[in-house]
């Protein structure tokens, strides 16, 4: 069965330094990963996607992950972050004999110090 | 513009009470799915649907059932609400592996 884990239930960044969400996966074949964002009392946006083609996947707003099979990792970056960047980011996995249904981490709230 | 509708945005219930939340979606999406999303928890899978009259139980389906009448209407239904069922509830739909589409969620809480 797949499940995914993030590493940190809470971030904390200065704007302008770097973001890193950690994110560990287990699937028994190859899965599709995605990460999603939750801004406060909004619903949820897909940032990305990885569905094995390129390895490292852009997404929106600078945002990029980057797929990693030998560590089971997809951990999502970004070079400079802004204060717009705090929400709720969640890590999500899914699996084509899960029927695609997607398991959701336990998510990562980052926090943006001006 | 893509639209998933929760029936309600919030909601309060008594312990005991049947509850039905409703979900629709106008994509012509095969695939449906309820989640309850918790503090510290994540969102965790509580039913989904391929199409109708077809359900699969998620992670958690003990205390609910679903029912899929309909390819657009996707309904979670909470038989005899318990207090350990007050959470955020989400409905979401998809085609095939691409991205989920979600409504804005209804908070349930049940006194």
């Amino acid at each position: 069965a797949q499940s995914v884990t993030q590493l940190d239930s809470h971030v904390s960044v200065s704007e302008g330094t770097p973001v890193l969400l950690r994110c560990n996966y287990s699937s028994s074949y190859s899965p599709s990963l995605f990460w999603y964002v939750q801004h406060p009392n909004k619903g949820l946006q897909l940032l990305l996607k990885y569905t094995s083609a390129a390895t490292l996947v852009k997404g929106i707003n600078g945002f990029e992950a980057e797929f990693k099979k030998s560590e089971t990792s997809f951990h999502l970056t970004k070079p400079s972050a802004h204060m717009s960047d705090a929400a709720e980011y969640f890590c999500v996995v899914s699996d084509a004999l899960g029927g695609g249904k997607l398991i959701f981490g336990q998510g990562t709230e980052l926090s943006v110090k001006p | 513009d893509v639209k998933v509708t929760q029936s309600s945005r919030y909601l309060v219930k008594r312990t005991g009470e049947k509850v039905f939340l409703e979900c629709v979606q106008d994509m012509d999406h095969e695939n449906m799915f309820w989640y309850r999303q918790d503090p510290g928890l994540g969102l965790r899978l509580i039913y989904f649907s391929y199409d109708v009259k077809m359900k699969e139980k998620g992670d958690i389906p003990e205390g609910y059932s679903v029912s899929r009448e309909k390819k657009e209407r996707f309904s979670l239904i909470l038989e005899s609400a318990s207090t350990n069922q007050t959470s955020m509830y989400l409905c979401a739909h998809r085609e095939g592996n691409e991205k989920l589409f979600f409504g804005s969620g209804t908070q349930l809480s049940v006194l």
